[in-house]
């Protein structure tokens, strides 16, 4: 079974500009959650997506945004690049279940982004 | 103050040593516990999972849990080079408000020497 894929896997972009990231989930999974790894705050979570919907949400501004399609591949974007958003991008799928927590994810290999 | 907190390390150990990693925690709501393995410029690898307090066993691996003291447990048997990596703690309160949401630790730096 093919594990969570993620494109591209290195991206240098510089400040202001905006980028988009790509997740290709685990077959049969239909939860998608993101997260941003950093040194200074470890992995904070984004949001998570379940059937094109947004159900949970961290404490991130708006220029940080996702989608997901009905094959369950998500996308997020980040716009209007800061240096501060250069980081590891995760991405993680689950089945989504109902119990919220009952729920194990498995983690794709990142999106290195680095902002000049 | 973080919510979950997690000795950054470094650790080092010689091969064949056990291991302790662990985490405390502040929020009472947690009810599910991870423990996940990061190599180097890789993603999280799901080592255990777990359910409210208690002990769970996986090989050489052991995770405890002990809710009254909102406290984890990671202990690596027999470890072994191959085990060097970023060890994390991750927690999820379970129920809606949760979905896909897990909260970290900052991660335990091990190195197991031959």
């Amino acid at each position: 079974k093919a594990g969570v894929t993620q494109t591209p896997r290195y991206l240098i972009k510089t400040r202001g500009q905006q980028v988009t990231l790509s997740c290709s989930p685990i077959s049969g999974h239909r939860s998608v959650s993101w997260y941003q790894q950093t040194p200074g705050q470890g992995l904070q979570f984004l949001f998570e997506y379940f059937s094109e919907t947004q159900r949970n949400k961290g404490n991130f501004p708006g220029r940080f945004s996702g989608r997901q399609f009905s094959n369950s591949r998500s996308e997020m974007n980040v716009s209007t690049l800061e240096l501060g958003d250069s980081a590891l991008y995760l991405c993680a799928s689950s089945l989504g279940l109902s119990s919220g927590g009952a729920d194990e994810q498995f983690f794709g290999p990142g999106t290195r982004l680095t902002v000049l | 103050q973080k919510e979950v907190e997690q000795d950054p390390g470094p650790l080092s150990v010689p091969e064949g040593a056990i291991v302790s990693l662990n985490c405390t925690y502040s929020n009472s709501a947690f009810q599910y516990f991870m423990w996940y393995r990061q190599y180097s410029r890789k993603g999280p690898e799901l080592l255990m999972y777990t359910y409210s307090s208690g002990n769970k066993e996986d090989g050489r691996f052991t995770a405890q849990v002990d809710k009254s003291s909102k406290y984890i447990s990671l202990f690596i048997r027999d470890s072994q080079p191959s085990d060097s990596a970023t060890y994390l703690c991750a927690m999820n309160k379970g129920g809606g408000t949760s979905y896909g949401k897990l909260t970290f630790g900052q991660g335990t730096i091990l190195t197991v020497h031959p």
